[in-house]
């Protein structure tokens, strides 16, 4: 079935250095991949997303990077600060006939240490 | 203000008893979504509803129902034959089912005494 492994599960850095987040998707006809950002207690919001048809997308300090030939999908933050702590979760679509949905990672607890 | 709201935030349920959680958007957005969070784990789908009147089982609905009456409500029944109901439920919803941003709620935290 539809699966989205998501890697590591927790990620620890001092602050200024680079985050990186790696997903793995196995349905190849998914085309859209978004990246949330969860804060303790509170729903999850968008960050950034792509879609198939792009192989990289930049907003400030937060890059997506997608390699649909090897079905991965990876989350690059630059200088990272401590607000930057929080999961990540990443999403892949997935698409039956007239119906559809978001299958998502397991998330990635990421710590910045000032 | 647009948004998408869910009330109460936090709710406790004694076992053997049914419970409503409730979503509402004023985003005009066809589509919207429950989802489970326990510790430690991703989203899992429970239901999601396409257009009003119409709805389709997640990956774990079995303990739960739902109605789509009115295009900017979702709300979701925790019957007492889900097991295990105590967690973090988020409700979701985007303009289209299909490749499209879904915005999430606060989510309501239920705890079953």
């Amino acid at each position: 079935g539809e699966n989205v492994e998501q890697h590591p599960s927790t990620l620890s850095v001092q602050e200024g250095d680079s985050a990186v987040i790696k997903c793995t998707y196995s349905d190849s006809a998914s085309n859209y991949f978004p990246w949330y950002k969860q804060e303790l207690g509170k729903g999850p919001q968008l960050i950034i997303d792509i879609r198939s048809n792009v192989g990289e997308k930049k907003d400030q300090r937060i890059a997506v990077t997608l390699n649909k030939t090897a079905k991965h999908f990876s989350l690059h933050i630059t200088e990272t600060q401590p607000e930057d702590s929080a999961v990540y979760f990443c999403a892949a679509s997935w698409k039956s006939g007239n119906t559809g949905k978001l299958i998502f990672g397991q998330g990635t607890t990421l710590q910045v240490k000032p | 203000d647009g948004g998408i709201t869910q009330s109460p935030k936090y709710l406790f349920r004694k076992e053997g008893q049914n419970v409503t959680l409730s979503c509402e958007q004023n985003l005009n957005h066809d589509a919207m979504y429950w989802y489970r969070q326990d510790p430690g784990q991703g989203l899992r789908l429970i239901y999601y509803s396409q257009i009003v009147n119409d709805f389709q089982k997640g990956d774990i609905a079995e303990g739960y129902s739902v109605s789509r009456e009115k295009k900017e409500s979702f709300p979701l029944t925790v019957t007492s034959a889900q097991k295990n109901p105590t967690a973090f439920y988020l409700c979701a919803s985007s303009s289209r089912w299909e490749g499209n941003e879904q915005f999430f709620g606060p989510g309501t935290r239920l705890t079953v005494l």
